[in-house]
């Protein structure tokens, strides 16, 4: 099982701030690593599919980057509404497909 | 526009069983992989089990032999049939469309399942 470590676990900044999220996979996933952001009591939403390929109605605000072991989510000027948590996820090689334990951007 | 509404959720005792369902609209859901996730109470996301086009399943290793899921295409739904409960088994368990080469493109909002003596 691929075992995904995020870091840094709770991401303290401002509004109009660049907010860097990492993801480190246990061994390497290629680029078939997801990020997923979620807000209290709301489902997860895909962000960023393939490492670095926005999903649909997702702002250019948001970059992912990387591949083989080492991954970035990055959001570039923060919005009020980006405050939430945030996933990564493997689909290299399942089952079970695997996430990340997550890191919450606050203000 | 695509919908996914889960129901079924409640308190069972350990050892119990319990059925999820989740009513899919604005697709056919026989023609995506589909998967259940859950979430344990203030903990991260954990993929439980998927159905592929072709019928073939997998489990996450915790709940083989426990849960089953399985899909009614005349109903357009999804199902988690949940056996042998444990403590552990409580979360919100949310359905979600796989697209190709995505991932876990849209969720439904989640039905909470309380395994508690």
């Amino acid at each position: 099982e691929i075992v995904l470590t995020q870091s840094p676990a709770t991401l303290s900044l401002s509004p109009g701030e660049r907010a860097t999220l990492s993801c480190r996979a246990s061994q390497s996933v290629s680029n078939y690593l997801a990020w997923y952001q979620q807000k209290p009591g709301q489902a997860p939403r895909l962000l960023i599919y393939d490492a670095s390929n926005r999903a649909p109605g997702v702002p250019a605000r948001f970059s992912g980057s990387g591949s083989g072991t080492d991954f970035t989510l990055t959001i570039s000027s923060l919005e009020p509404e980006d405050f939430a948590v945030y996933y990564c996820q493997q689909r290299a090689n399942w089952p079970p497909y695997t996430f990340g334990q997550g890191t919450k951007l606050e203000i | 526009e695509v919908q996914l509404v889960e129901s079924g959720g409640g308190l069972v005792q350990p050892g119990g069983s319990l059925r999820l369902s989740c009513a899919a609209s604005g697709f056919t859901l026989s023609t995506f992989w589909m998967s259940w996730v859950r979430q344990a109470p203030g903990r991260g996301l954990e993929w439980v089990a998927n159905i592929n086009q072709a019928g073939n399943k997998y489990y996450v290793d915790s709940v083989k032999g426990r849960f089953t899921i399985s899909r009614d295409n005349a109903k357009n739904s999804l199902y988690l049939q949940m056996n042998s409960l444990r403590i552990e088994d409580t979360a919100v368990y949310y359905c979600a469309r796989e697209v190709t080469g995505w991932g876990f493109a849209n969720w439904g909002q989640g039905t909470l399942v309380t395994v508690s003596s």
